[in-house]
């Protein structure tokens, strides 16, 4: 069964930093484009960014360009997300993916982690 | 980027037909993905390539493309199907630059 289990979330001041990871069990990590897509309170899904399977290119939502960065460890079975210059507007639910074989859409997704920028 | 357009909400008894459609100037040359959230749920995956449907989703669920709108039919409707639906497809660039649609409220009667 394939699980994808955030962490890293929570309450952090606006220009602050915060590091999400997904662990993934339940296929091979290492074959798979993956992603993390977040969700605002009461708004819709705001694809973030997406990454290869070797790592070797990364997408991101003109938003987060130059903010966030995505990565993996496929030792370790792991995404992350590493945010930078937090502002109001990134407080949202973040969703761990694993995507579809040209990383255009998400099989499977996390049940989330909670990020909160607010002072 | 580019913008995917699905109608904020739609309406059906129990046991009638439910469409949903999800307009955008790229799903001739892209493919189109639908995802069913439930509240305090994460998104499901229920349709993929426009119309081909992932296991163990039921078979009253159904998509389909014309030009530039693709439709989510779910046939047959039951109370818990009632959700949030989301279109999704990707930049016509050739990059898997993820667009979502905005979503629609799908109200059982």
């Amino acid at each position: 069964e394939v699980q994808l289990v955030e962490s890293g979330g929570g309450l952090v001041q606006p220009g602050g930093s915060l590091r999400l990871s997904c662990a993934a069990s339940g296929f091979t990590f290492s074959s798979y484009w993956m992603s993390w897509v977040r969700q605002a309170p009461g708004k819709g899904l705001e694809w973030v960014a997406n990454i290869k399977q070797d790592g070797s290119e990364k997408y991101y939502v003109d938003s987060v360009k130059g903010r966030f960065t995505i990565s993996r460890d496929n030792a370790k079975n792991s995404l992350y997300l590493q945010m930078n210059s937090l502002r109001a507007e990134d407080t949202a639910v973040y969703y761990c993916a694993r995507c579809g074989a040209e990383g255009d859409y998400a099989i499977n997704w996390g049940q989330g982690t909670l990020v909160t920028v607010s002072s | 980027s580019y913008e995917l357009t699905q109608p904020p909400s739609v309406s059906v008894s129990p046991g009638q037909t439910a469409r949903i459609t999800c307009s955008g100037d790229a799903l001739p040359k892209q493919y189109a993905y639908w995802y069913q959230q439930k509240p305090g749920q994460a998104p499901v995956l229920v349709i993929y390539k426009d119309s081909e449907r992932p296991s163990g989703i039921p078979e009253r669920f159904s998509g389909s493309s014309s030009g530039t709108t693709v439709t989510l039919t779910i046939s047959g409707v039951q109370a818990e199907d009632e959700a949030d639906y989301y279109c999704q497809s990707a930049d016509s660039s050739g990059t898997p630059e993820v667009v979502f649609g905005g979503g629609t409220k799908l109200t059982v009667l």
